[in-house]
């Protein structure tokens, strides 16, 4: 059980696009729903947590018009990098949570994103 | 400045050895901690918690100690097996927010 499901596993496109990754908690609801970045060699950090219908709170340094997160539902939450460059060429990791913070989190698989 | 440290980037264990990840802390508000596993491009998997009350849980050939007076907890797992080798994630948990160590790289070697 606790399966979260992300989509695209892997993307490349050009300067300029805006890309969406999908996040979806497949055999349960999740109440919380958190993006993750991970540089090389270096460890999660946390972009933003988002809870079913209402608004995403931000990280500080996270640009919210960058990155846009929607958690519409209980299962599924997306973010969008807007305009992505390639500093925004990163491993993004979603993560999903039924209950409160002593809940372990259960992790998508990740998107690997390059900006050419 | 780093509020969970996993001071060692790396560690080798022979198989069937005891493999000992360790990890420090420097925020006493934390009530949780957890650790997970990742293997290459895929996500991390929870494996095992304990509550900031208890000083001991084990699960299988996992076991957590934590030192709070210390600010330190321990992942202990007995006997190692190649299969376990892994980046191994320290996080703790406030409130509603959960910070990352950088992770330990295990290497158990047959």
């Amino acid at each position: 059980g606790a399966v979260v499901s992300q989509h695209p596993s892997w993307v490349i496109c050009k300067s300029g696009t805006s890309v969406k990754i999908e996040c979806r908690s497949l055999d349960f609801q999740a109440t919380t729903m958190f993006w993750y970045r991970q540089f090389p060699k270096q460890s999660l950090m946390l972009m933003a947590t988002s809870n079913e219908g209402s608004k995403a709170t931000y990280e500080q340094g996270v640009e919210k018009d960058k990155f846009l997160i929607n958690h519409a539902s209980l299962t599924l939450s997306t973010l969008t990098v807007t305009s992505a460059h390639p500093e925004d060429s990163s491993f993004y990791i979603c993560s999903a949570r039924s209950g409160p913070s002593n809940q372990p989190q259960h992790f998508g698989d990740g998107t690997r994103l390059s900006i050419l | 400045d780093q509020q969970v440290k996993q001071n060692s980037p790396s560690l080798s264990v022979q198989e069937g050895r005891i493999s000992i990840l360790n990890c420090d802390y420097t925020n006493s508000m934390f009530d949780y901690f957890l650790w997970y596993k990742k293997y290459p491009a895929e996500g991390p998997t929870f494996l095992i918690s304990i509550s900031s009350i208890k000083d001991k849980n084990e699960d299988g050939r996992f076991t957590v100690f934590l030192n709070k007076s210390a600010k330190h907890l321990s992942l202990h797992i007995v006997p190692s097996q190649p299969g376990d080798s892994a980046v191994y994630f320290c996080a703790a948990t406030s409130y509603d927010k959960v910070i990352f160590g950088p992770g330990t790289s295990l290497s158990v070697i047959p």
